[in-house]
């Protein structure tokens, strides 16, 4: 069974420009996060879905963060405009119900120069 | 403010010995996860413990859940160079199933 997927792994851009960071979750999975991680740090949530609905976006920074879910499944979290401070990991996550363990993709490295 | 305080925050050790990772918090949680990443990737779950006191054990790792389910711990036996990573811990409360992590212990297992 695949895993969590991400893309791109890898994102360089320069600050004040646009990016967007896509997740496909595990097959079924109902519940899906998004994470921020910076170096040598624990994971802090930015924004969790249940369906296509988003149920904690408390902690995303709205003026510039956004995110969606449309269909239910896959997912997309962009920055506009990007500052140097947004470098870090970008972290997707899903899980069969909120109540179940969560599983990981292998992050996005988001760089901002 | 963390909600899941991990101790300590780092932990160099010569392989063959043993360690302890601390996760503390005030709160409560439904159950409490463990994980490990290493450079570059993602968290990788370790296991899940959701009863009060339960202990699970995964080959030479120990996982204990505090009887009040607000602490656990993770006990390495004879570590081995390839445990070395950060170690995570996070907590599933039940009122808003919200998914919140410690900062992480970073362990180094020396050959």
């Amino acid at each position: 069974e695949a895993g969590v997927v991400q893309s791109p792994r890898y994102k360089i851009i320069e600050k004040k420009q646009p990016v967007a960071f896509w997740c496909n979750p595990i097959s079924g999975h109902n519940t899906l996060y998004w994470y921020l991680q910076n170096l040598g740090q624990g994971p802090e949530l930015l924004i969790r879905y249940e369906n296509e609905e988003a149920v904690d976006d408390s902690q995303l920074p709205k003026d510039r963060f956004s995110a969606e879910r449309l269909k239910g499944v896959d997912s997309t979290l962009k920055i506009q405009p990007a500052e140097l401070g947004d470098s870090a990991v970008y972290l997707c996550a899903s899980s069969q119900t909120p109540y179940t363990e969560a599983f990981f993709g292998q992050g996005t490295r988001l760089t901002v120069v | 403010t963390q909600l899941l305080e991990q101790s300590p925050q780092f932990l160099s050790i010569q392989e063959g010995e043993n360690l302890t990772v601390y996760c503390n918090s005030s709160s409560v949680f439904s159950s409490l996860q463990w994980y490990r990443q290493e450079p570059g990737e993602g968290p990788v779950l370790l296991v899940t413990v959701v009863t009060g006191g339960e202990v699970k054990k995964l080959k030479r790792l120990t996982f204990q859940f505090g009887d009040a389910r607000k602490d656990s711990s993770l006990h390495i036996t004879a570590a081995q160079p390839g445990d070395t990573g950060l170690y995570l811990c996070a907590g599933l409360r039940s009122n808003d199933y919200k998914l919140s992590f410690g900062a992480g212990t970073t362990v180094t297992v020396r050959a």
